[in-house]
Formats: structure tokens, sequence, C-alpha cells
């Protein structure tokens, strides 16, 4: 157990929709990322905050968005769906903000129909 | 800006064989680098890290020795089993006030009885 949590495990929605992934880091960790991972795309980088500040954009759309809260746990929100956003969705997260290991989540896997 | 390739998979291996990975990168700094094992259905784990020149990291029989001169970290084991099956993927992250973790791919390792 990485002590990542990540909810929910599973997600099925339509195009269209919106929807939001949430993750807890672990306990004192200030870092929190978002990954995409697609079978055609590998591992993709989307966003990294530090103790509640943007700190880096990967390949993120514009029509996602995140964000890191007061008691660090960190959010994702998708929306507009397309059937290509279906991907496994990871958050990791680090106690410093780089040069550290990230300790990474089971996961998020949205499917959308 | 900074990079991670390595091998190609899908590796396909018998058991007891030896397993090299190849990994290289580009960084403009000096980064920490490591190796993450994702298993099926799984999060992505931490197998081992270097954090500077000629450091060689270790973990489950695994290895991998910072090569500052070729840029290099390539992963090796000497004899793998069944159960190392899984994706491994190379990873930097950048010291120097930098602030994402950018991975490589990742192989896919097969390992047959």
């Amino acid at each position: 157990d990485s002590g990542v949590t990540q909810t929910p495990k599973h997600l099925i929605t339509a195009t269209g929709q919106r929807v939001t992934l949430r993750c807890s880091p672990r306990s004192g960790d200030l870092s929190v990322y978002w990954y995409q991972q697609s079978l055609d795309q590998g591992l993709q980088f989307l966003i990294q905050y530090y103790n509640g500040e943007e700190r880096a954009k990967g390949n993120i759309l514009e029509r996602f968005s995140a964000q890191q809260f007061p008691d660090l746990h960190s959010e994702l929100n998708l929306s507009s769906l397309e059937l290509g956003d279906s991907a496994l969705y990871f958050c990791a997260s680090s106690a410093q903000v780089s040069g550290t290991e990230a300790f990474f989540g089971q996961g998020t896997r949205l499917t959308v129909v | 800006g900074d990079s991670v390739t390595q091998m190609e998979g899908p590796v396909t291996l018998s058991e007891e064989a030896f397993l090299t990975i190849n990994c290289t990168y580009t960084a403009t700094g000096y980064p920490s680098l490591f190796w993450y094992v994702q298993y099926p259905g799984e999060g992505l784990q931490l197998l081992l890290k270097a954090t500077k020149a000629d450091d060689k990291g270790s973990n489950k029989g695994f290895e991998a020795t910072y090569r500052k001169e070729t840029t290099s970290f390539h992963l090796e084991k000497g004899s793998v089993q069944v159960s190392d099956s899984a994706v491994y993927f190379c990873a930097l992250s950048d010291n120097t006030g930098g602030f994402k973790t950018i991975f490589g791919a990742g192989t896919r390792l097969f390992v047959k009885a």
C-alpha cells in the first residue's frame, strides 16, 4: 500500500459529461501529480500541485482542471468528456517539489461511452 | 526539455535469463533517476533510484547505475522470475528547482516458465 488513495476506482460515464476524480496523498506529502495512462500514449504527465499551488503543467487539455485543497487532497475535473478520454488516471504524491520519488495510487479507470 | 527514452517492448524472456532494459535521458540539470514497476492492475511502484552520478540503485535483485557520461540508467537483473512480468518505467526528476517527474514510455516484460 503506497498510502495514496484514489476514488473512485472505476467510473463509466457518457460523452459530454463531467466527472471529478479524487486523490488523498500520503500523510505529510505536499506535492501531488496527476498522470493519464492510455494504451497508445503511455504515461502522460498532466499537472502538479505543491502545497496548494500549481507548479507545473504537462499535456493537460483545457477541458481538464485540477486543484489542491488546504487539507492537501486533490481533485481532477474532466469535462465535456470524449471517447478518447477513456484511460487510467493516476495520482502520485511526494514529499518535496522535485528530486524525490513519487508514490502512486491505484488509479481511477475512466470509461467514456 | 528533459526527456527519457527507453527500449521498446515487449521483452520476452525465459525464467532465469538475464535482463537488460535500456534507458537514456536528456536533462539540463542534475536529475535523480528512478525505475518504477507496474504490475497488472496496479499503480506504479518505485523499484530503485539513484540521485547522483555513479550511484547504483538496487532492489529485489534489480540494479541500475547512474552513468552521467553516457546519460544512461539501464536496468539489469541476473535471473528473472515469472513474477517479474510487469511494465517497467524509467523516470527522472529534476533536482535544480524542476517540478515534475518525467517518465519513459514503459517496457513490458514477459517472463515464461
